[in-house]
């Protein structure tokens, strides 16, 4: 069954390390996003990406990176975690039809 | 002004009964709107879009969009607990083009 994957699904990390969270889809859409999601804040987006040359900046992206690696890849680098960045991780993707969301990692930073 | 609002909850209904969810938005370019159902440590599913002004039905739920108001709705008739969730909207287009932007989201609670 097509779908979104994530990887992996919870991480503990110490401060200042580097951390890759990983997104792959089945699904054939070209966009994809990464969000975070913090108690009272809502899910925000960090980086997005309409097909495999282009990257975007969300509305939080300092402190992070991305690499479209394939259609179906999208990576998420912590290049020094902080424990700010303790949060849920959703990738998402788009055919431009609303968004279908990853499972989710849930990433603490000690 | 958020760009996204939706009205503060939590929202508790008895069981049967028509749950009400009702969200603003800023951005009057805004093109397509979004409700996502979001159950406690899961990730947000899509449960109902509209574009168009009017009423869109899908089994016990309907979305409701005012453009002219930039209001929409979600009706959820004969409530369930496991319609027990947070509900997000969202909407697209305008000067959001391929993103979505999300509502903080309101916590619905049916009780038996």
């Amino acid at each position: 069954d097509a779908d979104v994957t994530q990887t992996p699904r919870n991480r503990i990390t110490k401060t200042g390390k580097r951390i890759m969270l990983e997104c792959s889809q089945t699904k054939g859409h070209d966009r994809m996003y990464w969000y975070r999601q913090d108690p009272g804040l809502g899910l925000r987006l960090i980086y997005y990406s309409f097909d495999v040359k282009d990257i975007n900046k969300g509305e939080i992206s300092d402190g992070y990176s991305v690499s479209r690696q394939a259609q179906a890849k999208f990576s998420l680098s912590l290049e020094s975690a902080i424990p700010n960045q303790t949060a849920l991780y959703f990738c998402a993707t788009s055919r431009g039809q609303g968004e279908f969301f990853g499972p989710g990692t849930r990433l603490t930073v000690l | 002004q958020k760009e996204v609002e939706q009205n503060s909850g939590p929202l508790s209904v008895p069981e049967g009964a028509i749950a009400s969810l009702n969200c603003t938005y800023s951005d009057r370019g805004s093109q397509s709107f979004f409700w996502y159902r979001q159950y406690s440590g899961k990730s947000p599913e899509l449960i109902m879009f509209i574009y168009s002004n009017g009423d869109k039905e899908d089994g016990r739920f309907t979305a409701q969009l005012n453009k002219a108001s930039q209001y929409v709705s979600l009706l959820i008739r004969d409530s369930q607990p496991s319609d027990s969730a947070t509900y997000l909207c969202a909407v697209a287009g305008g000067t959001s083009y391929g993103k979505l932007t999300f509502g903080q989201g309101t916590i619905l609670t049916v009780h038996p």
